[in-house]
């Protein structure tokens, strides 16, 4: 079974600094998905970005960017020009390429000071 | 295009009353897929469901929970004789599977408490 582990339970960034959350998963299969979810105090879950495993190049969607490591199993997703917006709980989620199910981490509380 | 719906967004229950919690997938999507969230904690996969068809539902507990999708109406995830441990945050996605590259959208969620 896949498993997903997000070892910071909480980060601190200063407003317009660059912050990078962590994450590694686990799996046997050679294609997959790799995604960022965003869940903010509204509670909803947001998708900030997302990976196919085959592609070698790095995701981008705006100020997010993502560095994908296949062989290290590390997923790493940094936010550029930090706001305050950006303040939220993240989590960092795998699909098999086939897959029902998303397999989440416990998340990272990314907090953005003024 | 309206996104997906659950309904309701709060949920109070004593222990052992049932508990209806209901998800309208977006426009245009047949599959459909039940997470919880308990606190502290990151979405577990419960069931995924095809109009008509539980198709996978690997991450749902054995005894009091069940999934519907009819072919009318909104998918339903009853949860029976509710106990304290059953106080979650819910989460429906959906998704159309036209490609392997499919998404899933979350509804906002609905919030179960159990006294």
């Amino acid at each position: 079974a896949q498993t997903v582990t997000q070892s910071q339970p909480e980060m601190s960034v200063q407003e317009a600094e660059t912050v990078t959350l962590s994450c590694t998963y686990d799996t046997s299969e050679s294609d997959y998905y790799l995604f960022w979810y965003k869940q903010p105090p509204s509670r909803q879950m947001i998708l900030v970005i997302r990976q196919e495993a085959y592609k070698q190049q790095n995701a981008t969607e705006n100020r997010f960017s993502v560095n994908f490591q296949k062989a290290a199993k590390s997923f790493s997703l940094k936010i550029s020009d930090s706001q305050l917006g950006d303040a939220a709980m993240y989590f960092c989620a795998y699909r098999s390429l086939y897959g029902n199910k998303l397999v989440f981490g416990a998340g990272t509380i990314l907090r953005v000071k003024s | 295009n309206a996104g997906v719906m659950q309904n309701p967004r709060h949920l109070v229950r004593r222990r052992g009353q049932e508990a209806r919690l209901r998800c309208s997938p977006m426009k245009g999507h047949s599959h459909v897929y039940w997470y919880r969230q308990l606190p502290e904690e990151g979405l577990k996969f419960m069931v995924y469901l095809q109009k008509e068809n539980i198709i996978d539902e690997s991450g749902m507990p054995k005894e009091r929970f069940s999934a519907e999708f009819p072919k009318e109406g909104p998918s339903i995830l009853r949860i029976q004789q509710v106990v304290r441990g059953d106080s979650a945050a819910y989460f429906c996605a959906s998704s159309n599977r036209d490609s392997t590259s499919y998404e899933q959208y979350f509804g906002p969620g609905t919030r179960l408490t159990v006294t």
